[in-house]
């Protein structure tokens, strides 16, 4: 059975910094693009960035480009999210999500049960 | 970059009846969309893929068609368990990957 659990999250101040941790089990993990999501209070799922499966290719939305770093590690089969320089409008539950290809994810057959985060002074 | 537009943004639908949402993509994105459900709470879980192939333990309830730019997810007879928000995501054009806005079927 496919599983996918997160840890991290949380309240940070604006400027701050968090690391997001999603642990994958049931498949194997070194060959799938991984990609983590995330959705503000109230509001519609948006793409935040997507990882190849051998972390050669890292890809990243416009609104977190510079700031959040996706990585991994195949040995632990899991994957990171680091937010640095955090802003209000970060504010959102997080969600890892698998995907269906080595580089480009297509789309998300699975997904974490998600973790909010929440940037407020 | 892709955009996708679903309406309606609301659908009201009595159990039993059928239901109809459609989305939009900016641009031909051919067979390469994805529709989701997603619960109150809950992580998204993935419906249909390639425009119309149902994923795994998805009931035949669940339908998609289209091609192109214009599609259409149809719920045949709504249950209790499909009042949710529904999303497309188009993965043509990747990065980014694109959502549309969602549809939100609730009781009549």
């Amino acid at each position: 059975e496919v599983q996918l659990l997160q840890s991290g999250g949380g309240l940070v101040q604006p400027g701050g910094s968090l690391r997001l941790s999603c642990a994958a089990s049931g498949f194997t993990f070194s060959d799938y693009a991984m990609t983590w999501v995330r959705q503000a209070p109230g509001k519609g799922l948006e793409w935040v960035s997507t990882i190849s499966s051998n972390s050669r290719n890292t890809n990243y939305a416009d609104s977190v480009k510079g700031r959040f770093t996706i990585s991994r590690d195949n040995s632990k089969n899991t994957l990171y999210l680091q937010m640095n320089s955090l802003r209000a409008e970060d504010t959102a539950v997080y969600y890892c999500a698998k995907g269906l290809g080595e580089i480009s994810p297509y789309y998300f057959d699975y997904w974490a049960q998600g973790t909010l985060v929440t940037v407020s002074s | 970059e892709i955009f996708m537009t679903q309406s309606p943004a609301t659908l009201s639908v009595s159990p039993g009846e059928g239901a109809t949402l459609s989305c939009r993509a900016s641009q031909s994105v051919r067979s390469n969309l994805a529709w989701y459900q997603q619960k109150p709470g809950q992580a998204p879980r993935l419906l249909i893929y390639g425009a119309s192939t149902r994923a795994t333990f998805i009931p035949a309830r669940f339908s998609g068609s289209g091609s192109g730019t214009e599609f259409t997810l149809t719920i045949s007879s709504l249950q209790s368990e499909d009042f949710a928000v529904y999303y497309c995501q188009q993965y043509y054009n990747w990065p980014p990957a694109t959502f549309g806005q969602g549809t939100k079927v609730e009781i009549k």
